[in-house]
């Protein structure tokens, strides 16, 4: 079964420690990204990466780092630092043309509640 | 700075009636527009991309470069348009960012 998955679907966490977030792709996709979605605030990019190896930092990516170590996992790690952690985190892939990313596809979510 | 704009929280319009749901952006190169959906319990998708230049469930968009516009329409509102529009951005670097978001709720 094709697709993106993210998990788990709920995550508690207590204040001060670390939590990361999974995110899988079996779409054979280049681009990867992790967004933050808030009421009212739309979805809000954290970090993105083009290529196995590399990521870029999107606009709201402090207090949360990212890897790429394989080109189907782009794991998202909340660290304490990040003031306001609880929300929807949201992953998704692309496919790559001529450096243009095209359809992205989205997993179902993850919501994260600090406690 | 890239951004896009989406002025409207929530859009209510009966069955039948016209629909737009305004989106403007900015971005100083070309840019690679995109409307996506979200119906209530399921994933966000795509529902169509300015370079393709297509109708999709009725739905259109016209990149407007003068006024930095990527407005989606549709002429006869349904019931199952309910849901939440999100206009997004790409360019070449592989960012893709996205509005705030509409909810469009279709009423009987």
């Amino acid at each position: 079964d094709g697709g993106i998955t993210q998990s788990p679907k709920y995550l508690f966490r207590k204040e001060g420690q670390n939590v990361t977030l999974s995110c899988e792709q079996n779409l054979n996709h280049d681009a990867m990204y992790w967004y933050r979605q808030d009421p009212g605030q739309g979805l809000r990019l954290i970090y993105y990466s083009q290529i196995v190896n590399d990521f870029q930092k999107g606009d709201i990516a402090e207090g949360y780092s990212v890897s790429r170590e394989k080109k189907e996992s782009f794991p998202l790690t909340v660290t304490s630092a990040q003031k306001n952690p609880t929300a929807f985190y949201l992953c998704a892939s692309s496919p790559v043309r001529g450096g243009w990313n095209t359809e992205a596809f989205f997993g179902q979510g993850t919501r994260l509640t600090v406690v | 700075a890239q951004r896009v704009t989406q002025p409207e929280k929530l859009l209510s319009v009966f069955k039948g009636a016209p629909v737009e749901l305004k989106c403007n952006y900015s971005y100083s190169g070309s840019p690679e527009l995109f409307w996506y959906v979200q119906y209530s319990r399921q994933r966000l998708q795509l529902l169509l991309r300015h370079i393709s230049r297509e109708s999709i469930k009725g739905f259109t968009a016209d990149l407007n470069k003068g006024e930095t516009s990527f407005h989606l329409k549709k002429p006869f509102a349904q019931e199952e348009d309910s849901a939440m529009y999100y206009c997004a951005l790409g360019h070449n670097t592989g960012k893709l960012i996205f509005g705030q978001g509409t909810t469009l709720q279709v009423k009987p």
